[in-house]
Order: structure tokens, then C-alpha cells, then sequence
């Protein structure tokens, strides 16, 4: 089973309504993060969390909101989804310290806002 | 605004050396230099990282220059599956918001037959 998993992995939903993204992780890790990717761009972030009562923005955290409802989810809200949130999401997860600091990527949400 | 710099797209011959260069001219002495790579529209996968010594790992060699301006990293022998977009980041290690990762756009590897 996939140690990082969204859900849905595909959405299309019209402009104006409220969608949440939610991610799982099975790793026992601290932190946990929501990217967005535009085509032929890198990821950037929206938002982060270190732990279940720390909520961080990120780059690009405007028409976004997220809840961190355990270790395990993290879940990202479009309140009024717009044609431009239309793009491929990603959670990450990564340990708090030590080791090797990676992050591990789930599969993706590809949403499509009309 | 990502602090390297990468060519936008490589070639590479299956079963040849693919080595990929990442300039990072502005990396301050307690960031590392990580890879990841993408592939196709999957989440990206880490590949390797170091601070100032070259590194090996199962998947990749991180060579990375004295004044750790600039590095590169090899695929020994590139495979079909090793067609992807390759990011070299700057960060570092642990810590606070320091250690978010900030993607470019990445180099664009074609492993041809």
C-alpha cells in the first residue's frame, strides 16, 4: 500500500463551489505539505504543517485553507474554487529532524475548475 | 525565486552516463544540494543529496564542485525509466521553514533507444 495517498485523484468541479483535497499518510511523520503545479512549472507551496496545531502558509496560500486533522491527514480546501486553481496537487510528507530530510510525494489530484 | 539554475532540457543515449549540471552560485554554507526527479506527472521522488563531499547511492552519484558552486548529478547507465524532469534544490537540512523544498523548473532528461 502506498505510504502517501490523496484523494480524489482526479476532479472536476465549476467555478464557485467549495472542494476539499485530502491526504493520508501511513510514514508517522511530523510534517506534512500541499503543492500546487502548473504545466510545464515546478511545484510550489501552499501551505505546511510541522505538527497538528501548526499551520503554515506558503507562496502562494491566497484562496486556500487547509486542516490538519491528525498526524496522519492534511487536508487542503478550495472555499470558492476559480478557473486558475485549475492544476495538479500534490501532498508531501518528511520527518521533523534527522535523517535525510526528504519528502515523500503522494500520486496527485489533478483538479479542473470550469 | 528558486537559487539554481538548470538547462532546460537534456538527451541521453539508453546505457550511457546521463550527468546533469545544477549551478548554485549563491548556496550558503549550511544548505545541501537535493535531487528529485519527476516523472511524467507522478510526484516527484527523491534521488540524492549532500552538503560538500561527493555522494552514492543506489539510484545516483552527486558530484559537488570545492566552492560548491555548481554540481551534477550522474545516472551511471540511464535507462527508458529514467526519462524525467530533474530538479537540484538548495535547503537546508532540517530546521524550520529553511527546509521547504522550492522547485524550479527543473531539467527536462529524454533517455532515447
Amino acid at each position: 500500500d502506498a505510504d502517501v495517498t490523496q484523494t480524489p485523484r482526479n476532479r472536476i468541479t465549476k467555478t464557485g463551489k467549495r472542494i476539499m483535497l485530502e491526504c493520508s499518510q501511513t510514514k508517522g511523520h511530523d510534517r506534512m505539505y500541499w503543492y500546487r503545479q502548473d504545466p510545464g512549472l515546478g511545484l510550489r507551496l501552499i501551505y505546511y504543517s510541522f505538527d497538528v496545531k501548526d499551520i503554515n502558509k506558503g507562496e502562494i496560500s491566497d484562496g486556500y485553507s487547509v486542516s490538519r486533522q491528525a498526524q496522519a491527514k492534511f487536508s487542503l480546501s478550495l472555499e470558492s474554487a476559480i478557473p486558475n486553481q485549475t492544476a495538479l496537487y500534490f501532498c508531501a510528507t518528511s520527518e521533523l529532524a534527522g535523517g535525510s530530510n526528504e519528502q515523500f510525494f503522494g500520486p496527485g489530484t489533478r483538479l479542473t475548475v470550469l | 525565486d528558486a537559487k539554481t539554475t538548470q538547462p532546460t532540457s537534456m538527451d541521453c543515449a539508453e546505457g550511457r552516463a546521463a550527468n546533469l549540471p545544477c549551478n548554485h552560485s549563491t548556496i550558503s554554507g549550511n544548505e545541501y544540494v537535493y535531487w528529485y526527479r519527476q516523472i511524467h506527472s507522478q510526484g516527484p521522488q527523491y534521488i540524492i543529496h549532500g552538503l560538500k563531499n561527493n555522494e552514492t547511492n543506489e539510484m545516483a552519484s552527486l558530484i559537488i564542485t570545492e566552492d560548491r558552486k555548481s554540481s551534477t548529478l550522474i545516472l551511471p547507465h540511464a535507462t527508458l525509466r529514467d526519462t524525467a524532469v530533474y530538479y537540484c534544490i538548495v535547503r537546508v537540512a532540517i530546521g524550520g521553514s529553511q527546509g521547504n523544498l522550492i522547485f524550479g523548473k527543473g531539467t527536462k532528461l529524454s533517455v532515447k533507444p
